[in-house]
């Protein structure tokens, strides 16, 4: 258990709607990440967020947003959603002190029809 | 920009036999972390080593070891001995350091080798 909790672990909808994912990081992680893997793109880094503020974005589409909120949990959006975007998404924290770490939770399965 | 290439799509091996998973990375960058993580069929990403670039010794973790080789950019994984919970799909991954001291772990991965251990 790696400590960092995601929410919902599965998630169906159609094309068109929207959805949002959740994060609880470790206990003192202050560094939020989330990546995406498909078939197609493998794992790929979408953002990150440190206590709070935006530091790194990847290859995030516009059609998805993201925050972390004053208590460190983050939530990723993700709206207009095409067939496309079915894919794994993982969260990740670290500590924010360059440990060189991530340590991942288990992931949202996303699969939009 | 980085890159990290896992060129060994499948790998089967028998149960009992010795395994290397190989990992080439390429970066500009001259501190930088390079990292192997284990996907077994339930999904989850699982740690398994962190290597700095500083740090070329060689690792080994009871049936895991690891050979860093700065001169050919390579961080190959070997298993020993190899049993069937071993069966998953290992991810290469180098990191980014971003800036100074606050955490820039951006993590770029391989796409990853399927190890399928056979009884």
């Amino acid at each position: 258990d790696s400590g960092v909790t995601q929410t919902p672990k599965h998630l169906i909808t159609a094309t068109g709607q929207r959805v949002t994912l959740r994060c609880s990081p470790r206990s003192g992680d202050l560094s939020v990440y989330w990546y995406q893997q498909s078939l197609d793109q493998g794992l790929q880094f979408l953002i990150q967020y440190y206590n709070g503020e935006e530091r790194a974005k990847g290859n995030i589409l516009e059609r998805f947003s993201a925050q972390q909120f004053p208590d460190l949990h983050s939530e990723l959006n993700l709206s207009s959603l095409e067939l496309g975007d079915s894919a794994l998404y993982f969260c990740a924290s670290s500590p924010g002190f360059s440990t060189g770490e991530l340590f991942f939770g288990e992931g949202s399965r996303l699969t939009v029809l | 920009a980085q890159k990290v290439t896992q060129a060994q799509t499948e790998i089967s091996v028998v149960e009992k036999e010795d395994v290397t998973l190989d990992c080439v990375y390429e970066t500009r960058d001259t501190t930088y972390y390079l990292f192997w993580y284990k996907q077994p069929p339930s999904g989850e990403l699982v740690f398994l080593i962190r290597r700095n670039s500083f740090d070329e010794q060689n690792e080994i973790s009871g049936r895991y070891s690891w050979n860093f080789q700065k001169s050919t950019s390579s961080f190959n994984f070997t298993i020993t001995a190899s049993q069937v919970v071993d069966s998953a799909v290992y991810f290469c991954a180098l990191s980014e350091m971003m800036g100074a001291n606050f955490g820039n772990e951006k993590l770029t991965f391989g796409t990853g080798t399927r190890l399928t251990i056979i009884p």
